[in-house]
């Protein structure tokens, strides 16, 4: 398992364009999260899921963001109709249920997304 | 809500230099805290953790110890490399989902 991969590593997209990312997490586990970071600040969680499940959604999470996570291996984060302020690195994470508040996340490289 | 407050970067050291980075939080119950590193082009690695009061979590010569009275997961390291630069990241999760990150601190050290 060679971890937590993104795909696409960088995206450049015009305004209005619909752009769609895609995280394979670690095999073994079942928590799946989103996060957005923004030049200088933290990352922000955008969702999560358990499974299949998508079981919380932050309020930064606007109506054009969508997540998937089908069969409960990969997931694909689409946002439509992007604008300026969504470009930002789009990080995924993944983690075993049982043992996450000890042993935190793994992350992916993350996928940088530039709207012109 | 839960929040977590570091201190404002970039810190420039010389090689070999002590480093502390603050790091303080706030939260309703008893949360587990990381420190996250994230090299240059690189994604967030765990660098470490602490899951309850008075723990101290170390990797790689880096130190944090989990002080419940001041609300703090302070990091250091008795001698920074060069190779040590990156931002460094306190992260602090409950209930065992949301890992709600501070800001970040970029540390630069020089030769």
């Amino acid at each position: 398992d060679t971890g937590v991969s993104q795909d696409p590593r960088h995206k450049i997209t015009k305004r209005g364009q619909n752009v769609t990312f895609r995280c394979d997490p670690i095999s073994e586990h079942n928590r799946l999260y989103w996060y957005r970071q923004t030049l200088g600040q933290g990352p922000e969680f955008l969702t999560y899921f358990q499974n299949e499940a998508q079981l919380e959604k932050s309020r930064l999470l606007s109506d054009r963001f969508s997540a998937e996570r089908p069969k409960g291996s990969f997931s694909t984060l689409e946002i439509q109709r992007t604008e300026q302020g969504d470009s930002a690195m789009y990080l995924c994470a993944s983690s075993p249920r049982d043992r996450t508040t000890n042993y935190g996340y793994t992350f992916g490289s993350g996928t940088r997304l530039t709207v012109v | 809500g839960d929040s977590v407050t570091q201190m404002e970067g970039p810190v420039t050291l010389s090689e070999e230099a002590f480093l502390t980075i603050n790091c303080t939080y706030t939260a309703t119950g008893y949360p587990s805290l990381f420190w996250y590193v994230q090299y240059p082009g690189e994604g967030l690695q765990l660098l470490l953790k602490a899951t309850k009061a008075d723990d101290k979590g170390s990797n790689k010569g880096f130190e944090a110890t989990y002080r419940k009275e001041t609300t703090s997961f302070h990091l250091e390291k008795g001698s920074v490399q060069v190779s040590d630069s990156a931002v460094y990241f306190c992260a602090l999760m409950e209930y065992g989902n949301k890992l709600v990150f501070g800001a970040g601190t970029i540390l630069r050290v020089k030769s």
